[in-house]
This record gives structure tokens, sequence and C-alpha cells, in this order.
């Protein structure tokens, strides 16, 4: 049972453009949800966010919007730049639950010159 | 700036072998987490610690997965026998706490583990 859904495994933008990456999710209980970006190789590194008393958090270039009655959030990069081509994991944790993230299946994000 | 680090970085083994993985949280982090990824998926939770105490490792398989934080810092996962499906990257990662939504995980580079 998957909770956390990215449906798009890929994206490709231009540079300078926005870029938006969506993941849905479940599980009414999570109350947290956070994006990750990974390179090859690497692990996952925090990016941004939001709680779910918050419909928007912003920081920089990046900015996530949660919309808890649809169940689904959405990653903004405005605008974007070829370093952001990475893996981007979208997670989500619940009360109870230890801090324990539960993360969706990833969408690559290409950056194109 | 702190890390969690993680060795192997890489780690190449025939099925029916053991092998173990080590992590060293980042200092004054008293949870740890072993998470599992397969390549085209996201990570799975294996087991959490809090200190030296399994909080959760109801996704580890028990049979063949062990891992312990002996002295509620630094810690070790060990797969024996490996398998061809343990194929997988293992990240390891720390938190300052478990109250839910206030900590940030912070992941290793991870140990990418090759079974032939």
């Amino acid at each position: 049972d998957q909770q956390v859904k990215q449906n798009s495994p890929s994206l490709s933008v231009q540079e300078g453009r926005i870029s938006i990456l969506n993941c849905d999710y479940t599980n009414s209980m999570f109350d947290y949800f956070l994006w990750y970006k990974k390179y090859p190789a690497e692990g996952p590194t925090f990016l941004i966010s939001i709680s779910s008393i918050k419909d928007k958090n912003e920081d920089g270039r990046f900015t996530v919007f949660l919309n808890k009655s649809a169940k689904h959030l959405s990653l903004h990069i405005v605008p974007s730049q070829p370093g952001d081509s990475a893996v981007y994991f979208c997670a989500a944790s619940a009360p109870g639950g230890g801090n324990k993230l539960t993360f969706g299946t990833g969408t690559q994000l290409k950056v194109e010159l | 700036e702190a890390e969690v680090a993680q060795s192997p970085r890489y780690k190449i083994t025939e099925k029916s072998q053991a092998v173990a993985f080590w992590c060293d949280p980042i200092s004054g982090h008293a949870t740890l987490y072993w998470y599992r990824q397969i390549l085209g998926q996201g990570p799975e939770l294996l087991v959490q610690f809090q200190d030296e105490s399994v909080v959760d490792d109801s996704q580890l398989p028990k049979d063949r997965f062990s891992a312990e934080r002996l002295k509620g810092v630094d810690s070790t996962l060990k797969i024996q026998p490996a398998e061809l499906g343990d194929s997988a990257m293992y990240l390891c990662a720390s938190s300052l706490g478990l109250a839910s939504g206030a900590n940030v995980l912070t992941f290793g580079a991870g140990s990418r583990l090759t079974v032939l």
C-alpha cells in the first residue's frame, strides 16, 4: 500500500522556467511533509518542509504548496537551474510515528540548458 | 557541517555471505534510522532507534537482518545470509528526537550493496 505517491517518474524543463513536482498521499493522519533531493551515489538531502496547519511555505527559489482536502502537495522551483537536476522525493510523517518518514517513489527532474 | 558517516560506500558480495554496514550519526542525535532504497523506488524504513532502544523494526526481515546500537551512538546493520534481492542502497539517517515534524532527518551518503 503506497501511502505517498509521486506519479510522474520524470520531468524535463528548460533552464529559467518553473519546475512543478507533484505528490499525493492517502493517509489523512500525516501532519508533516518534506521534500528531499537526491543526487546519484549520494544520500537524500533535505530541501523544504510544510506542516499540515499551513498551505504554503517558501524558501528562496523553492515553494511547497499543500492542499489537505485533495491530499496533494507540490514543489515549485523558480527559476529552475541545471544544478537542480536530481531525483526529488516527497516524504510524510504522522503523529505517534516517532518522526518516521514515509517516502514516495521519486521524480527525476532534468533541467536543460 | 555535521554529517552522518557510513561505511563502506560500496560492497559487492556473493549470495549466502554475511555483510555489515556501519553508521555514525550526527553528534547529539538521539534517533537513528536505517532505510533501504531499491533502484527506482523510495527509501523504506528498516529499523529506528531511540538511543540504544529499538523503536520500530516492523519492516526488518528478522530472519536475516539484524541491527544494533549498543551505546546509543553508532550503529551496525548486518545481513546474513545475503540474497540477490538485498541488492540496494542502505541509508542511515539521524535526527534530534522523536517529536513528529519537529526534526528533519539528515541522511548519510549510503552504502551500495550488490549481491552476486
